[in-house]
């Protein structure tokens, strides 16, 4: 089975708070890739990171940073020092090499308040 | 370079009605992929097409059409609308499947 679950339907954190979100993928593909998008109250779909399954070392991108397991199957997401606009809901997906499809967890919902 | 556009952004239909959504992206991207978005659930695939004159189905393709006539198109067709359909749709592309895939804005459907 080829499946993203995103066990965290919603965070609530005070600003400035670090915060992580979850994604637990399954597949028995070996090569496949693992994303990151954002969507803000706005609607719109932001790309925020690609992975490839070779590829394990840890990215840092400002205040985001991800952290890919394959040992666990996972590619958990970090905000440091969080900010009230990286309020939105957060997908995690997978596309396994072995079909064209991108399969996408439920989305974490992140509130950061003032 | 406008990236991925789709109209209309809002559409309400009736039961039964038919209709497309459009889809154009000038971006020479070889897949096309249409999702839908229900609250509280993540995308879920409707259609894709690795390139022109080539579609399949996603995960929850009935009741909708596709064609790939053109690289830059990719419209989806309501055949008979159901209430069940009301969500946002969303289009994507990306130069190759496993690759980042650019969103359009979606199109909010209400179908009474």
């Amino acid at each position: 089975a080829q499946k993203v679950t995103q066990a965290q339907t919603e965070i609530s954190v005070v600003e400035k708070e670090d915060v992580t979100l979850d994604c637990v993928y399954e597949t028995r593909d070996t090569t496949y890739y693992l994303f990151w998008y954002k969507q803000p109250p706005s609607g719109e779909l932001v790309f925020l990171i690609r992975r490839n399954s070779f590829d394990e070392q840890n990215e840092i991108s400002g205040r985001y940073s991800w952290n890919f397991q394959k040992s666990t199957s996972s590619f958990n997401f970090t905000i440091t020092a969080s900010q009230v606009v990286d309020s939105a809901v957060y997908f995690c997906a997978l596309s396994p090499d072995s079909n064209y499809q991108l399969i996408w967890g439920a989305g974490t919902k992140l509130i950061i308040k003032p | 370079n406008a990236g991925v556009t789709q109209t209309p952004k809002f559409q309400v239909l009736k039961t039964g009605q038919s209709m497309t959504l459009q889809c154009a992206q000038d971006m020479n991207h070889e897949y096309m992929s249409w999702y839908r978005q229900d609250p509280g659930m993540g995308l879920r695939l409707i259609h894709y097409s690795v390139g022109a004159g080539i579609t399949d189905q996603g995960e929850v393709p009935n009741g909708y059409n596709v064609s790939r006539s053109t690289t830059e198109d990719f419209p989806l067709r309501l055949l008979s609308a159901a209430p069940s359909q009301t969500s946002v749709y969303f289009c994507a592309s990306s130069r190759e499947s496993g690759d980042e895939q650019y969103f359009g804005p979606g199109t909010r459907l209400t179908v009474t």
